[in-house]
């Protein structure tokens, strides 16, 4: 089993629309769970991080955690076609060491 | 600027040859790691030092080999390289769990090609 799992997508969305990406991790002691954008050629970015449960908004962007379902989801609001890239989704390794183990990424495309 | 640089950012090598790769950081952070992006665009830890310390050292060949001289810097030397070793590997840094931790601040990436 995958230690996190995304849909590899692509998802395609129109512009103006919410892009709604998910995450599954399986490590149940996990209590830091981050976002990164990744543009084509580029390097990660972080966008979002959340600790707790429930939703934390910044500007377009909502993390949503569950901890109890083991799943993490960002929300795109009034998506743009500069959103297009791919997202990764980034949980801290029980173990310690501040490990960050990465999904594979979901690629979002958004179309004007 | 404050952050995350990498050198070189392309690196094209035959196999067989030795190549090293360095990061430097100047945000203050205390950990540094080594990741590896393969074509799939899967990110994978490999190494992380903290203040010059080995921490973590996942299963990697040992003609992989970091050294961090100090904490603002973690070198990667690769020794007779394969094919199977062209990838992106990306440098990142974070403060340690004492100070809070809030994700990690990669460096710009360095194309590896092996041919």
């Amino acid at each position: 089993q995958k230690e996190v799992e995304q849909n590899s997508g692509p998802l395609s969305v129109p512009e103006g629309a919410i892009a709604s990406l998910n995450c599954t991790y399986s490590d149940r002691g996990s209590q830091s769970f981050f976002w990164y954008r990744q543009y084509s050629g580029k390097s990660p970015e972080l966008i979002m991080s959340i600790y707790s449960n429930g939703d934390k908004e910044d500007g377009r962007f909502t993390a949503q955690l569950n901890k109890a379902s083991q799943y993490v989801s960002l929300l795109i609001r009034d998506s743009q076609p500069s959103d297009s890239a791919t997202y990764l989704c980034a949980v801290v390794y029980a173990g310690g060491y501040n490990k960050l183990i990465f999904g594979a990424g979901t690629r979002l495309a958004v179309h004007p | 600027d404050t952050a995350v640089s990498q050198t070189p950012k392309y690196l094209v090598t035959q196999m067989g040859n030795d190549k090293s790769i360095k990061c430097e950081q100047n945000l203050g952070h205390d950990t540094m790691y080594w990741y590896k992006q393969d074509s799939k665009k899967f990110l994978k830890i490999m190494f992380s030092y903290n203040n010059k310390e080995l921490i973590i050292n996942e299963t990697v060949p040992n003609r992989f080999s970091p050294k961090s001289p100090d904490k603002a810097h973690l070198n990667l030397h690769i020794n007779s390289l394969e094919l199977g070793d062209s990838a992106v590997y990306f440098c990142a840094s974070s403060q340690e769990a004492g100070k809070g931790f809030y994700g990690y601040t990669f460096g710009s990436g360095t194309r590896l090609t092996v041919v």
